[in-house]
């Protein structure tokens, strides 16, 4: 079975700092997506950035970006110059592409403060 | 285009009863999953529904059920609640049972008293 881990409970960051939170993933599958999602107070997940197994480049969107690295099963997510708006849970999670079954796994999460 | 919508957002039972919560997915969305939330353990996966078929399941017991309608609107029951079933429950949506990316519902706040 596919475990997703995130080691740090809770982070902070300083207001237009730059952080990065932590994953590590265990599958024996080839194909599969990653994903980070943030959970803000009002609950309702988030979609922040997605990566692709199969791609070799780093997945960005605006001011957040991943560092896949396969072979090390690790997908960490760096925000930059960090807003207000970025205090939130920080979910990492695993799909595959191989079984077809769309469930997703998820680590535990890192709390994320902003410090203005 | 409207999000995932999720009925009703908070409810309180008590043990031995059953619940009945709604998910309605994003218009054209026909994948609907359902995900539960607990500080204990987490997200868990609970069930996937695709053309008003079951295509997943996870590790919970049978008394938590679902179904899909034809208009891909999702239900999910929990039968004889027991106080442990006190959680977020998530909803979420994707265009088809291949596609990747996941919309999630604001969620069903449910209290077992």
């Amino acid at each position: 079975a596919q475990t997703v881990t995130q080691s740090q409970p809770e982070m902070s960051v300083q207001e237009a700092e730059t952080v990065t939170l932590s994953c590590t993933y265990d599958t024996s599958e080839s194909d599969y997506y990653l994903f980070w999602y943030k959970q803000p107070p009002s609950r309702q997940m988030i979609l922040v950035i997605r990566q692709e197994a199969y791609k070799q480049q780093n997945a960005t969107e605006n001011r957040f970006s991943v560092n896949f690295q396969k072979a090390a099963k690790s997908f960490s997510l760096k925000i930059s110059d960090s807003q207000l708006g970025d205090a939130a849970m920080y979910f990492c999670a695993y799909r595959s592409a191989v079984t077809g079954a769309n469930n997703l796994f998820f680590g535990t999460g890192t709390r994320l403060t902003v410090i203005p | 285009k409207a999000g995932v919508t999720q009925t009703p957002r908070y409810l309180i039972k008590t043990r031995g009863q059953q619940v009945t919560l709604s998910c309605s997915p994003i218009s054209g969305h026909r994948s609907v999953s359902w995900y539960q939330q607990t500080p204990g353990q987490g997200l868990q996966f609970l069930f996937e529904y695709f053309s008003e078929t079951q295509r997943n399941k996870g590790n919970f017991p049978g008394r938590f059920s679902g179904r899909q309608f034809s208009n891909s609107r999702s239900e999910m029951n929990v039968s004889t609640l027991e106080l442990g079933d006190s959680a977020l429950y998530l909803c979420a949506s994707s265009l088809d049972s291949y596609a990747y990316e996941q919309y999630f519902g604001p969620g069903t706040r449910l209290t077992v008293t």
